[in-house]
């Protein structure tokens, strides 16, 4: 069966500081991939998706990047966080035309 | 006005009860409609996930689609505080997989 691993699981990080949250989906091959950033008490807003090892389309402009170094490897990036960079990220996968699956997601706190 | 409305709720009810969740769209090309359960600080978890119109049932749960009136509901039978969690509606179109989402309903189960 496939599995989906986010970590850290929680992350407290001052402004100005970079950041780096990893996803890695186990029991499927050539997935696509997306990253959602869920705000307090609101809905899902994705941020990127993709399809491909190096392909990444990115829905929102911001203070973010993501990269796919590897098949099953998904990883967001800021080289400086902003206050509002706080939220809980969600990673998460689908195979062709299927639904998609998340993973447990890791809570950013910039301070 | 947003493609997908969902109610946010709280909606609070006696544990035992029968709980009718909701979702309203307005993009006809939606083919497929899912939703997901997110306890607290935790990722969305897929529930149902059901084709065109009609009616799908899974133990407790029975997820309906209208689309003539562009209208979903959850609706869950003998309510039990386990399923205090907020309950994201989500569709999508007959191609790719990119979701739009409902902003969630909290759903509180009280003993």
């Amino acid at each position: 069966s496939q599995t989906i691993h986010q970590w850290p699981a929680t992350l407290v990080q001052p402004v100005g500081s970079p950041l780096s949250l990893e996803c890695t989906v186990e029991g499927t091959s050539n997935p696509n991939l997306y990253w959602y950033r869920q705000a307090a008490g609101r809905g899902l807003q994705l941020l990127f998706y993709s399809v491909g090892i190096g392909q990444i389309s990115s829905e929102v402009p911001q203070n973010l990047s993501a990269s796919r170094p590897q098949d099953r490897q998904f990883i967001l990036s800021s080289k400086k966080l902003l206050l509002s960079d706080s939220g809980f990220y969600l990673c998460a996968w689908s195979s062709r035309q299927e639904t998609q699956y998340f993973g447990p997601g890791t809570r950013l706190l910039v301070l | 006005q947003k493609e997908v409305e969902q109610d946010p709720g709280p909606l609070s009810v006696p544990e035992g009860a029968i709980v009718s969740l909701n979702c309203t769209y307005s993009n006809s090309a939606f083919q497929y409609f899912m939703w997901y359960r997110q306890y607290s600080r935790k990722g969305p978890e897929l529930l149902m996930y059901t084709y065109s119109s009609g009616n799908k049932e899974d133990g407790r749960f029975t997820a309906q689609v209208d689309k003539s009136s562009k209208y979903i509901s959850l609706f869950i039978r003998d309510s039990q505080p386990s399923d205090s969690a907020t309950y994201l509606c989500a569709m999508r179109g007959n191609a790719g997989n990119m979701l739009t989402f409902g902003g969630g309903t909290r759903l509180m189960v009280k003993p």
